[in-house]
């Protein structure tokens, strides 16, 4: 079964740093691209960036680029998003999913994680 | 970027009648390859996204096939053919020809 599992909800202050974690079972981790996607409360969906486990190709979504770090450790099939320094406006729901691309041809985000909270506040 | 745009923003449903949710981009999401690269996803309340529709008019595994998406360039269309309670959250369209991956602001549908 393909699984997802992310890291339990985070209370900062803004200013700090943090890293969220997203482990992958069930599947060739280094197979699929794994993206990460911003709720913020009430808001609809935004995309982040995405990284290939296999060669680490990594790409960010315009207005996150510098803002965020995307990574992930083959050894252990976890995929992180971090942060050098919060604001308060980062406060949201973060979701990992992964992608198939073949030859070019997606076949979409077909599987999610339950979802991490960020709280930024001081 | 390209821009992503839906209609309605809401949409009031009754079971077992037909419903329809309109998206639009801001530039072609077809592929030389003549794909269409747009996807349909659904937010429960509470849960996370689900695919539905992939490549604009395929549905995902496990996905029932009272769901079916069509369209191509700028304009698609996700259909129910009969809605049923469980079928309710917001749906998000969302393209994927594009580093830079956009969604659709979200159509929240409800029971009347």
């Amino acid at each position: 079964e393909v699984q997802l599992v992310q890291s339990g909800a985070e209370v900062k202050k803004p200013g700090e740093s943090l890293k969220i974690s997203c482990e992958a079972s069930g599947y060739s981790f280094t197979s699929y691209w794994i993206g990460w996607v911003r709720q913020m409360p009430g808001k609809g969906l935004e995309w982040l960036g995405i990284i290939y486990p296999g060669d680490s190709d990594t790409r960010y979504g315009p207005s996150f680029e510098g803002q965020i770090t995307i990574s992930a450790d083959r050894s252990t099939s976890t995929a992180y998003l971090q942060w050098s320094s919060l604001e308060a406006s980062d406060s949201a729901i973060y979701y990992c999913a992964r992608r198939r691309v073949v030859v070019g041809l997606t076949s979409g985000f077909d599987s999610w994680g339950q979802g991490t909270l960020v709280t930024v506040s001081s | 970027d390209i821009v992503m745009t839906q209609s309605p923003l809401t949409l009031p449903v009754t079971p077992g009648e037909p419903a329809s949710i309109s998206c639009r981009s801001s530039q072609s999401l077809q592929q030389s390859d003549g794909y269409n690269y747009l996807e349909w996803y659904l937010q429960k309340p509470g849960q996370s996204p689900q695919l539905l529709i992939y490549l604009a008019s395929n549905r995902a595994s496990g996905v029932p096939d009272r769901f079916s998406g069509s369209g191509s360039g700028t304009d698609f269309t996700l259909e129910i053919s009969r809605v049923e309670a469980e079928d309710v959250g917001v749906y998000y369209c969302m393209q994927g020809l594009q580093t830079g991956l956009t969604f659709g602001p979200g159509t929240k549908v409800d029971l009347k």
